[in-house]
């Protein structure tokens, strides 16, 4: 059984430019939730996909928006980049909707903007 | 607003003692209490997770406490080891459609030899 895969590992931005970081969930999973964590800070949701549909979304601006596709796999992009974006994102998978089926998270990717 | 609050910030506890972080929420309709652990270069990973209809939950050296009235659990490390210094976040959950995970901000535990 596979975990969460999330690519890449790092990535060094300049403000002002686009960025799409990519997920893969854990197999049998079809739900993915996506989060931003900034350094010495818990978590922060962004927004969920289910079934290639955004089913809910946190305190980002548009900016930040997200596909998920059918094999479930899915990307985050943020445009317009800015220092305050710089953080962890973390991929969660899961069985279904419900948060009680419990989340599987990937390592992250590592988001430096300068 | 910080809807789960987490304390404390850092903890160092001897090899063998009991870990002890505590957690406080606001919204009446979080139902779904996990605690995640998180080791430097690592996604957190479920720990043990609890829902509000029982008092306490133990797995192994692990447990959770609920007091529902208070909204407050917390966790408890029993026989701390050093393998177990990682930092911790409670986190809290509706458990409709579209539930989300609240987090803490997180309690960075050192089990020293």
């Amino acid at each position: 059984e596979t975990g969460v895969t999330q690519s890449p590992t790092h990535l060094i931005k300049t403000r002002g430019q686009q960025v799409t970081l990519r997920c893969s969930s854990q197999s049998g999973h079809n739900t993915v939730s996506w989060y931003q964590q900034a350094l010495g800070q818990g978590p922060q949701f962004i927004f969920q996909y289910y079934r290639e549909e955004e089913n809910g979304r946190g305190n980002f601006p548009p900016r930040f928006s997200g596909l998920q596709f059918p094999n479930y796999s899915s990307e985050l992009n943020v445009n317009a980049l800015e220092l305050d974006d710089s953080a962890l994102y973390l991929c969660a998978s899961s069985l279904g909707l419900n948060s009680f089926y419990g989340y599987t998270f990937g390592s992250g990717t590592r988001l430096t903007v300068v | 607003q910080q809807q789960v609050k987490q304390s404390p910030q850092s903890l160092i506890v001897q090899k063998g003692g009991i870990s002890i972080i505590n957690c406080a929420y606001e919204n009446t309709a979080f139902d779904y209490f996990p605690w995640y652990q998180q080791f430097p270069g690592k996604g957190p990973a479920l720990l043990i997770a609890i829902r509000p209809d029982v008092s306490e939950k133990k797995e192994g050296r692990f447990t959770i406490s609920f007091n529902k009235s208070a909204k407050q659990f917390s966790l408890h490390i029993m026989d701390s080891q050093p393998g177990d210094s990682a930092t911790y976040f409670c986190a809290a959950s509706n458990t409709g459609t579209a539930s989300k995970l609240t987090f803490g901000t997180g309690t960075r535990l050192q089990v020293t030899l």
